[in-house]
């Protein structure tokens, strides 16, 4: 089984940098996951990290550490539109995905 | 426009009626998924199916079956629904096998057993 701790909620003012973090426990680590989720919506897809290091896609940057069981994701230059849960998610095996509880994120102007 | 489709997308069920909600994909994806999500503890996995014609169970797998007769199609069946059953259903789907892996998530499916 896998437990997967991220904080429940986080605040920023627009145009700040936000970090959520992510620790997990997994006994057969295949990858982790970022995605996003609208109030209402389904999740997307935000970022895949499955080696050690840095992923820089835009705005949005995930790191992973494998021996640390840690992750974060890093929003720069907040938009209102960011405003929503974000959802650290690791897989073991091929298939088997688990969902940490989500970390919602407001976004004030 | 290729993805997910899920239906019903509310629906309020007396609880011990037999409840059937329908997931289909037109991506040809080999994997799907079902997942529950409930406030305060996230996305938490059902069944799914590695490819057409097999399923495996999920974390919470009790009180749900699934079956995978072809690759666009997953339904997720209540026998008896309970009101512990009350969530928000998302199916998903990826091309499976190794690499990324990443999941196509449906709109969702609000079930509310009274």
């Amino acid at each position: 089984g896998q437990n997967i701790d991220q904080p429940t909620e986080m605040t920023a003012t627009e145009g700040a940098i936000v970090q959520i973090n992510c620790t997990y426990q997994t006994s057969g680590f295949n990858g982790l996951f970022w995605y996003q989720q609208h109030a209402g919506e389904a999740p997307t897809f935000l970022s895949y990290n499955v080696l050690d290091g840095l992923e820089e896609k835009g705005r949005f940057s995930s790191f992973l550490s494998r021996s640390k069981g840690y992750s974060y994701l890093l929003l720069k230059e907040l938009q209102m539109k960011d405003s929503a849960s974000y959802l650290c998610a690791v897989r073991e095996g091929d298939y088997k995905l688990s969902f940490g509880a989500g970390t919602t994120v407001t976004v004030r102007a | 426009i290729a993805g997910i489709t899920q239906a019903p997308t509310s629906q309020i069920l007396a609880a011990g009626r037999r409840m059937t909600l329908r997931c289909t994909q037109d991506m040809r994806h080999n994997a799907m998924y079902w997942y529950r999500q409930d406030l305060g503890l996230g996305l938490r996995l059902i069944h799914y199916s590695n490819t057409a014609g097999t399923t495996g169970k999920g974390e919470v797998p009790d009180g749900y079956s699934v079956s995978r007769a072809n690759t666009d199609d997953f339904p997720l069946t209540l026998a008896s629904a309970v009101p512990s059953q009350t969530s928000v259903y998302f199916c998903a789907s990826s091309e499976g096998g190794s690499g990324a892996n990443v999941l196509t998530f449906g709109a969702g499916s609000r079930l509310t057993v009274l």
